[in-house]
């Protein structure tokens, strides 16, 4: 199964301040067809999951512009330019290259 | 608008079985592939299985820890898909949740659309 490890996995961040997420998988995520299948998503308190990025670095509808997703192989950034209040909430990364899908650990967003 | 709705969530015995249901609505169902996940009480997320659209088969896949108890199907007449759970254990305790997958071509767009899911209560 391919490991996903994030970190940091706590990230006390102040508003309007930028913020960032690593993870890193056990092996490439790069498709011969050019696609990282990497996705970021997203649970906010008492929410389902809601989907960030997706293949690595596409925002998904709805996502605004602040949020940004980077990286290829075994390599990935979420980035945040500027965190509001609203974004409190667990981040996740999850490969969908191979199954089983494996999840990142989650990465708890907090307002300092 | 796209929804999912989870459903068949409760308190039951270990050993016992239960049935889910996530119903569909706003989109093709039968041209995409429907996965399931699930969130152990304050843990995080883990991919349970998924069953591809009957133009690819129609075939199921599952994570080890379910494989041969669980199983996936579904109902293209009705856009629901379903997750069988037999022999469950304590530690299948958790919120199920459904997602959309890949689509027509095989095209992945993330897992874009969620349910809220449904408690499992296995003690």
């Amino acid at each position: 199964d391919i490991v996903m490890t994030q970190s940091p996995l706590s990230l006390p961040v102040t508003p309007g301040e930028p913020a960032s997420i690593s993870c890193r998988s056990s092996q490439s995520l790069l498709q011969s067809n050019g696609n990282n299948y990497l996705d970021w998503y997203v649970q906010k308190p008492g929410q389902s999951p809601q989907l960030l990025i997706f293949l690595g670095s596409n925002r998904a509808s709805g996502v605004p512009d602040r949020f940004s997703g980077s990286g290829s192989g075994t390599d990935y950034t979420l980035k945040i330019s500027r965190v509001e209040a609203e974004d409190v909430g667990v981040y996740y990364c999850m490969q969908s290259l191979h199954t089983p899908y494996t999840f990142g650990q989650g990465t708890k967003l907090e307002i300092k | 608008d796209v929804q999912l709705v989870e459903s068949g969530g409760g308190l039951v015995q270990p050993g016992r079985s239960l049935r889910l249901s996530c119903t569909t609505s706003g989109f093709n169902f039968a041209e995409y592939a429907m996965s399931w996940f699930r969130q152990a009480p304050g843990k995080g997320l883990e991919w349970v299985g998924f069953i591809r659209s009957k133009s690819y088969s129609g075939t199921a896949e599952y994570a080890a820890s379910v494989n041969g108890r669980f199983t996936i199907s579904r109902d293209d007449s009705k856009s629901i898909a379903y997750l069988q759970m037999n022999s469950l254990k304590t530690e299948d305790t958790g919120v199920y949740y459904c997602g959309r997958d890949r689509g027509l071509f095989l095209h992945y767009y993330g897992i874009d659309f969620w349910g809220r899911g449904t408690t499992v209560t296995v003690s």
